[in-house]
């Protein structure tokens, strides 16, 4: 159980385009999902978080208008890469928490999606 | 400002040895710390912590927490080429997220 698909795993674009990443929980409903980017070799960094039926609440120093969260539904959740530029090539990676939120029951995570924006 | 910090950054070590993997915090209303290992892709659940003194054990890997002193152990035992990755520690400092620390990248040789 607690099985969260991320898709794309990879994409290349040309700069300037947009690139939506999307973010499913398969068997179980997700209120709240995490964006997190990560650089090679580096921890993960918390980018966003995702709220079902609201807007989502962005971490300091992240652009909300270059990075668009969606949470249109209990199991989907989107991230909008817009206008990318060669510095936004990254691993992005969504979690989820299953039932009892967060401080209950742990995070699960999708596969990631590497970007390269050329 | 909310803190988790791993030590050591990178281990290498002989398949057979015993590790000891650190996670410190400071954060402003402590909930819960994770351990994760992230070989190539997503990051997969270890162990859930949120009491002080209480052992979590898998198989060879153990984790304790000790929320006086603020930080987290996990252990693995005889450790296998399999061990190697990056072993990641996250913690909630009660404002509904999870703050991930530095990773400590773990290789096992044969």
């Amino acid at each position: 159980g607690a099985v969260v698909s991320q898709h794309p795993s990879r994409v290349i674009c040309k700069s300037g385009t947009s690139v939506k990443i999307e973010c499913r929980s398969l068997d179980f409903q997700a209120t709240t999902m995490f964006w997190y980017r990560q650089f090679p070799k580096k921890s993960l960094m918390l980018m966003a978080t995702s709220n079902e039926g609201s807007k989502a609440t962005y971490e300091q120093g992240v652009e909300k208008d270059k990075f668009l969260i969606n949470h249109a539904s209990l199991t989907l959740s989107t991230l909008t890469v817009t206008s990318a530029h060669p510095e936004d090539s990254s691993f992005y990676i969504c979690s989820a928490s299953s039932s009892g939120g967060i401080y209950n029951s742990p995070l699960h995570f999708g596969n990631g999606t590497r970007l390269t924006v050329t | 400002e909310d803190k988790v910090v791993q030590s050591p950054l990178s281990l290498v070590v002989h398949e057979g040895d015993t590790v000891t993997l650190n996670c410190s915090y400071e954060v402003t209303n402590f909930r819960s710390l994770l351990w994760y290992k992230q070989e190539k892709k997503a990051p997969t659940f270890l162990f859930m912590l949120t009491s002080s003194g209480i052992e979590k054990k898998s198989g060879r890997l153990s984790s304790i927490l000790d929320k006086k002193e603020l930080f987290s152990i996990l252990n693995i035992t005889a450790t296998q080429t399999g061990d190697s990755a990056v072993y990641l520690c996250a913690v909630a400092p009660g404002t509904y997220k999870y703050i991930f620390g530095t990773g400590t990248r773990l290789k096992v040789l044969a």
